[in-house]
């Protein structure tokens, strides 16, 4: 069946630090691949997305491509912000939305 | 003008008590959503819903209902309240159903933190 790992936090850094999240999976055929993010007390929202391989879903300074020869959709931020501190979800779009285990970015000032 | 809203944002009880949570999105999607999110922050779907049609229902408990009277409602409702029932739980909508057939993305409420003591 379809699964998501993803690196398991918590990941502590300073503000202008680069920031990498490892997001791997497995699947059946060619799914979609989101990150979501969850800021404190909220709900998940969408983060960016990519639909197909080699796509790079982009937003909010946030990077993430599709790489279907190592099946994997790592995030990536160049220079992170105190308000970058949230739990970020991969996730995979087959026969449901499957969800990897989270991480936890804290950024400091 | 909240996309979607759900009711109550706290819900503390005690065991054995019959509870609700309510959802209503205004998005105009066709497929709702109920997603158990435990202390370690992992989410967990337990049911979805296409055009009012249960089309995801997961390992849950049989004390967990859902009930959509229409496509901008979706209703959670647990018989006999349990310990380990205490998690967050959230909606969500989305457009296009499951299935692979859509890569619409998932539109989130802000979450139901329901207590069991």
């Amino acid at each position: 069946g379809n699964s998501v790992t993803q690196m398991e936090g918590p990941v502590t850094l300073s503000e202008e630090a680069f920031l990498t999240i490892n997001c791997t999976y497995t699947a059946t055929g060619y799914p979609s691949l989101f990150w979501y993010v969850q800021y404190p007390g909220e709900g998940l929202q969408l983060l960016l997305k990519a639909t197909k391989a080699d796509d790079k879903g982009s937003n909010k300074g946030f990077e993430a491509t599709y790489r279907k020869e190592t099946t994997s959709f790592h995030l990536e931020k160049g220079s992170v912000q105190v308000s970058d501190s949230a739990v970020y979800f991969c996730a995979l779009q087959g026969y449901k939305l499957s969800f990897g285990a989270g991480t936890t970015v804290t950024v400091r000032a | 003008d909240t996309a979607v809203s759900q009711t109550p944002k706290y819900l503390v009880t005690q065991m054995g008590n019959d509870k609700s949570i309510k959802c209503e999105q205004n998005l105009g999607h066709d497929t709702m959503y109920w997603y158990k999110q435990d202390s370690k922050k992992f989410l967990k779907i337990m049911f979805s819903y296409n055009n009012k049609e249960l089309i995801i229902n997961e390992t849950v408990p049989n004390r967990f209902s859902p009930k959509s009277p229409d496509k901008a409602h979706l209703n959670l409702h647990i018989n006999s309240l349990e310990l380990g029932d205490s998690a967050v739980y959230f909606c969500a909508s989305s457009q296009g159903g499951t299935g692979g057939r859509s890569n619409s993305p998932l539109h989130f409420g802000n979450g139901t933190r329901l207590t069991v003591t």
